[in-house]
């Protein structure tokens, strides 16, 4: 298996302006994650799915913030507007199960201007 | 709530060098706990891990961990450290909602 694979890798934007990262997440794994990492706050988890259900969102910062996962092979995460302070590493992360360990992507690494 | 805290920012030791990174948690029962690695531009790989058993884990790389319930400790230990060990490591403890909660990181510095 390939692994976790996200896209872009970097993200160039200007403030104001939409952003979306997209994750394919390993095949059969049942649930996907989103995390952010600055190095003020470290890693965070914005969101997570289970078989495609968004479970929790507590950790998505704003409404400017959007997360969906319409099918069990693709997810976005998506930003609008984006500010500045949105720059950062964004990982998903996927998992078989809730016994099991998390495979993380490469991360896209973002950057508002 | 399950937390967990890398008291150490960064760690320098030479190559050869033993190396230990220090994980202490909260959780009220016994954890799921993890030593990730990342290496720059990388996500988070995983070393090692302690689901249940024998308290000493064998990892990748040579690296192991020790489960101290009494001090509420998972730190992570490797006998001789090489250049390529350099990275940034995770502690992650996970309790009953199977979501983990990652440490701040320590980052290791590698001599020659």
């Amino acid at each position: 298996d390939a692994g976790v694979i996200q896209s872009p890798r970097h993200e160039v934007t200007e403030m104001g302006q939409e952003v979306t990262l997209r994750c394919k997440p390993i095949s059969g794994h049942d649930y996907l994650f989103w995390y952010r990492q600055t190095m003020m706050r470290g890693l965070e988890l914005l969101i997570y799915f289970n078989n495609n259900v968004p479970i929790d969102d507590s950790g998505m910062p704003e409404d400017r913030f959007s997360a969906k996962m319409p099918n069990a092979s693709f997810s976005t995460l998506k930003i609008q507007p984006s500010e500045p302070r949105d720059s950062a590493v964004y990982f998903c992360a996927s998992r078989a199960d809730s016994k099991n360990i998390q495979y993380f992507g490469a991360g896209t690494r973002l950057s508002v201007l | 709530a399950q937390s967990v805290t890398q008291p150490d920012i960064h760690i320098t030791v030479s190559e050869g060098a033993s190396l230990e990174l220090r994980c202490n948690y909260s959780y009220g029962a016994t954890p799921y706990l993890f030593w990730y690695v990342q290496s720059p531009g990388q996500g988070l790989q995983l070393l090692l891990k302690y689901f249940s058993g024998d308290t000493l884990v064998q990892g990748i790389k040579g690296f192991e961990a020790e489960f101290k319930r009494s001090q509420s400790s998972f730190n992570l230990r490797k006998p001789s450290v090489h250049w390529s060990d350099a990275a940034e490591y995770f502690c992650a403890v996970e309790g009953g909602s199977y979501i983990p909660t990652f440490g701040r990181g320590t980052s290791l510095i590698v001599h020659p």
